[in-house]
């Protein structure tokens, strides 16, 4: 299967700092990239789809000033979380889809973040 | 309503043996796609399976096999000659590609426990 990456693959950092996570798909273009979060036990919720070249489009709830997602080029995307607090810890995963008939949507190893 | 229903928190196997994950959808749309994704406690989601509403065969990939039976809205995941390694969380999800705005929406997950 495709290969996407996601770095770091944890971070802990105090309240009020800021955290980017990068995502990017190694073996194909993508240009659609998705953001989930998932809490300990839980689904996967989806964050925001982010189109390369264009503003992300972000989930009913989700705040587009705290989550700054930028998708510079088809095979990176980035979230940026902002004044993280602890509510923000959890689990990020990214997700890119190919361009196949199946359009497949493959994912990162995602990213433990934990705001102290 | 929930798109995606499993109604199995946890399963339990043993080793050599086949199990039947369960998972049933919600959806109007004509055309749209079920996948199967397997999360170890790592984290990463790993695709396993896709089954197309336009598919005429059940899919099949390795030890995986897909029990689509669409008059019912079901897409069963059958994992056979269960290894230990199969221990994980297995997510059903399904992208509508009309209705649902081209996205994934998860089930809650079931928990598959292999024993020796």
């Amino acid at each position: 299967g495709a290969v996407v990456s996601q770095h770091p693959s944890r971070v802990i950092c105090k309240s009020g700092t800021s955290v980017k996570i990068e995502c990017r798909s190694l073996d194909f273009q993508a240009t659609t990239m998705f953001w989930y979060r998932q809490f300990p036990k839980q689904s996967l919720m989806l964050m925001a789809t982010s189109n390369e070249g264009s503003k992300a489009t972000y989930e009913q709830g989700v705040e587009k000033d705290k989550f700054l997602i930028n998708h510079a080029s088809l095979t990176l995307s980035t979230l940026t979380v902002t004044s993280a607090h602890p509510e923000d810890s959890s689990f990020y995963i990214c997700s890119a889809r190919d361009s196949g008939v199946r359009r497949t949507q493959y994912f990162g190893p995602g990213t433990r973040l934990l705001v102290l | 309503a929930q798109k995606i229903t499993q109604t199995q928190p946890g399963m339990f196997v043993q080793e050599k043996e086949a199990v039947t994950l369960d998972c049933t959808y919600d959806t109007s749309d004509q055309s749209y796609g079920l996948f199967w994704y397997k999360q170890p406690s790592s984290g990463e989601m790993i695709f396993l399976i896709y089954q197309g509403s336009y598919d005429e065969q059940n899919a099949t990939e390795g030890r995986y096999s897909l029990n689509f039976q669409k008059a019912r809205k079901s897409a069963n995941l059958v994992i056979s000659a269960s290894q230990l390694g199969d221990s994980a969380m297995y997510f059903c999800a399904m992208r509508e590609l009309t209705g649902g705005g081209n996205k994934l929406t998860f089930g809650t997950g079931t928990q598959l426990k292999v024993e020796l």
